[in-house]
Formats: C-alpha cells, sequence, structure tokens
C-alpha cells in the first residue's frame, strides 16, 4: 500500500524557520513533492525532490533522503500569508502514474 | 504559466440531479488531468486519472458510473457527477500535467464547490 505521514498542525512565528517533515511508505517511488494550499483555495506546487538532498527555491527548501523515506519542507522567514495548509506528494507508478497526497499539515503563523 | 481553469466554481443543486463540471487547460496541452475532491480540512482524494482520448482510470472506490469523466481534447476534460446525492457534496478539483513538464508539476483549477440539496 501507499502511506504518507506528515504532522496535523504546526505554529511559529513570523520571522522564524518551521520545517515539516514527510515519511512515505510506496513502491515505485519516484519522487516528493511539496503544495500549499489556503483555505478556499487550490492546492499550487512547491517543489519536486527526486535525487536526495536539498532544493531551494526562495525562501522554501525542500529536502529528500530516499534511503530513509523522508523528506522536509523548510520554510524559512516566516510570513503571516505562509499561514497555509501544505501537503506532501508522491508520484506512484504501482496500477498507473498517478499522485498520491499526505494528509496535510495546517501551519499558523502568529504576529 | 500555465492556467487550468474550472468551470463553475460553485453549483448548488438538487438531490437526483446530474452536474457537469469543466476542467481547461489554457495556455498548454495537457497530456493527463486529474479529478480529486476534497472534505473539509482534509486531504485531496484522487477519483480517477484522465488521458486524452481514452478511457478513465478510477480509483477503487469510486463509482465510474456515477462520476463520468471524458477528456475529448488535450485541453478539456469533464466531471458528470450524475444523480448527485447530499453525500456527494464537495470541493473537487481538477489538475493537469503538460507535456513539457511531465507530472512532477500538476497545474491545479481553482475547484469547483457542490452543494447538492
Amino acid at each position: 500500500g501507499q502511506s504518507l505521514e506528515q504532522p496535523s498542525e504546526v505554529t511559529a512565528v513570523e520571522g522564524a524557520i518551521v520545517q515539516i517533515n514527510c515519511t512515505y511508505q510506496t513502491s515505485g517511488f519516484y519522487g516528493l513533492s511539496w503544495y500549499q494550499q489556503h483555505d478556499g483555495g487550490a492546492p499550487t506546487f512547491l517543489s519536486y525532490n527526486a535525487l536526495d538532498g536539498l532544493e531551494e527555491t526562495g525562501r522554501f527548501s525542500s529536502f529528500l533522503s530516499r534511503s530513509d523515506s523522508y523528506g522536509y519542507l523548510l520554510l524559512q522567514e516566516l510570513q503571516m500569508k505562509d499561514s497555509a495548509s501544505y501537503f506532501c506528494a508522491v508520484r506512484d507508478d504501482t496500477g498507473g502514474f498517478k499522485t498520491i497526497f499526505g494528509a496535510g499539515t495546517r501551519l499558523f503563523v502568529k504576529a | 504559466g500555465a492556467v487550468v481553469s474550472q468551470h463553475p466554481s460553485w453549483v448548488i443543486c438538487k438531490s437526483g440531479t446530474s452536474v457537469k463540471i469543466e476542467c481547461r487547460s489554457l495556455d498548454f496541452q495537457a497530456t493527463t488531468m486529474f479529478w480529486y475532491r476534497q472534505f473539509p480540512k482534509q486531504s485531496l482524494m484522487l477519483m480517477a486519472t484522465s488521458n486524452e482520448g481514452s478511457k478513465a482510470t478510477y480509483e477503487q472506490g469510486v463509482e465510474k458510473d456515477k462520476f463520468l469523466i471524458n477528456h475529448a481534447s488535450l485541453t478539456l476534460s469533464t466531471l458528470t457527477v450524475t444523480s448527485a446525492h447530499p453525500e456527494d457534496s464537495s470541493f473537487y478539483i481538477c489538475s493537469a500535467t503538460d507535456r513539457v513538464t511531465a507530472w512532477e508539476t500538476q497545474y491545479f483549477g481553482p475547484g469547483t464547490r457542490l452543494l447538492v440539496l
């Protein structure tokens, strides 16, 4: 089967750094993606890791360790607008090409 | 950037009626489109994968006769909820991948909120 685990909620203050972890179990693993979703809106793509290591895109970075089936999203210099849900997702080619999403982590950024 | 539109954004209907939701890729050709449903404060649940010109692949537990998917062109996929019932009320979101960037980057539509009375 396939499963992804991530914390349900994280709270941090403006300007801080927060790390959202994701562990996964899946066969046919190809890569780990991260999406952001504000309340009432659609998910937007943040990052994708196919290989081990850190990918940096502005204030957001994403890390993958394939041997540990683990990844994280790092958000730096937090802003109020970063309050949203963050989903990790894996591509899974078993039974067809599709993406499986984690349950999501709700990030609350406080002033 | 790649834009995906959905129409309608909101729909309220009576129980027993059918509702069609359109998903369009506006500035790229979508090799594959995905349909998800999402309940409040929950994750996205993949309903089906749709490739242009072929039958959709439904996830386990999703009734293909109830959720009809048509992907007639590289820019349009439709989801029809047939004989809708209150339990079908949900947020339906489509996404698409293009020929160039492939699966890693899914472009999501703004979603359609369905309320069945």
